[in-house]
């Protein structure tokens, strides 16, 4: 079975980095597109990126000079970089696989989340 | 492309029928999703492509629409089905665009 698991610090400070590890058992990360979703306090859900099969990158315009998905095949793990976060980055982080489509369009599998704090 | 989500609240009772309302800024043709949130659960892909039950999804939901208009619709409401629904366009990316999320309660 495909299973993702977000791990990473709950309390970031402003103006630092935010660093999330996404570990996927059951399904390799080199097959697929693989995504990173949030989901802030009142619910509203945005798209931040996601990283394919080949290494290849697409990202959210409105993070776009923040951002950086990669990825360590080895261990069947990708990474979630965002830079100079404020409190306004402060949600709950999700990995997710696209479902094999030969696109990215839609999620299957999803990790439980992992929520982030930024604050001082 | 905004994507309007209605109603925020929906409470209703088990064994009703209840229908969730997305609307696209545009035309996303039928590349629309809709997920299920629950705590303590990985959210879970019900339906993709406007109206496709993703497997394992139950018959008794069923989604409709294409274009600018999609509705969500669960017939005979079951205590499970209480959670939050989210829809997801897919025609115009990136970015992906999320509606802000339909929370059903139990009435």
């Amino acid at each position: 079975e495909v299973q993702l698991q977000e791990s990473g610090p709950g309390l970031v400070k402003p103006s630092q980095s935010l660093s999330l590890t996404c570990s996927v058992t059951g399904y390799s990360i080199t097959s697929n597109y693989w995504g990173w979703i949030r989901k802030f306090p009142g619910n509203k859900m945005e798209w931040m990126g996601y990283i394919s099969y080949s290494g290849s990158t697409s990202y959210n315009p409105s993070l776009k000079s923040r951002i950086s998905i990669t990825r360590d095949t080895s261990k069947n793990q990708f990474f979630l970089q965002l830079n100079s976060v404020t409190t306004e980055d402060t949600a709950t982080y999700y990995c997710a696989r696209y479902k094999r489509t030969g696109r990215p369009y839609y999620f299957d599998y999803w990790g439980q989340g992992v929520m982030v704090t930024v604050s001082s | 492309v905004q994507m309007t989500q209605s109603p925020s609240y929906l409470a209703a009772s088990p064994g009703e029928s209840v229908s969730i309302s997305c609307k696209a800024s545009k035309s996303i043709s039928n590349n629309l999703a809709w997920y299920q949130e629950k705590p303590g659960k990985a959210n879970k892909l019900l339906i993709h492509s406007g109206s496709t039950l993703q497997s394992g999804t139950p018959s008794r939901f069923s989604g409709s629409g294409s274009g600018t208009d999609f509705t969500l619709t669960i017939r005979s409401l079951e205590s499970e089905d209480f959670a939050v629904y989210y829809c997801q366009q897919y025609n115009e990316y990136p970015p992906y665009t999320f509606g802000a999320g339909t929370k059903l309660e139990l009435k």
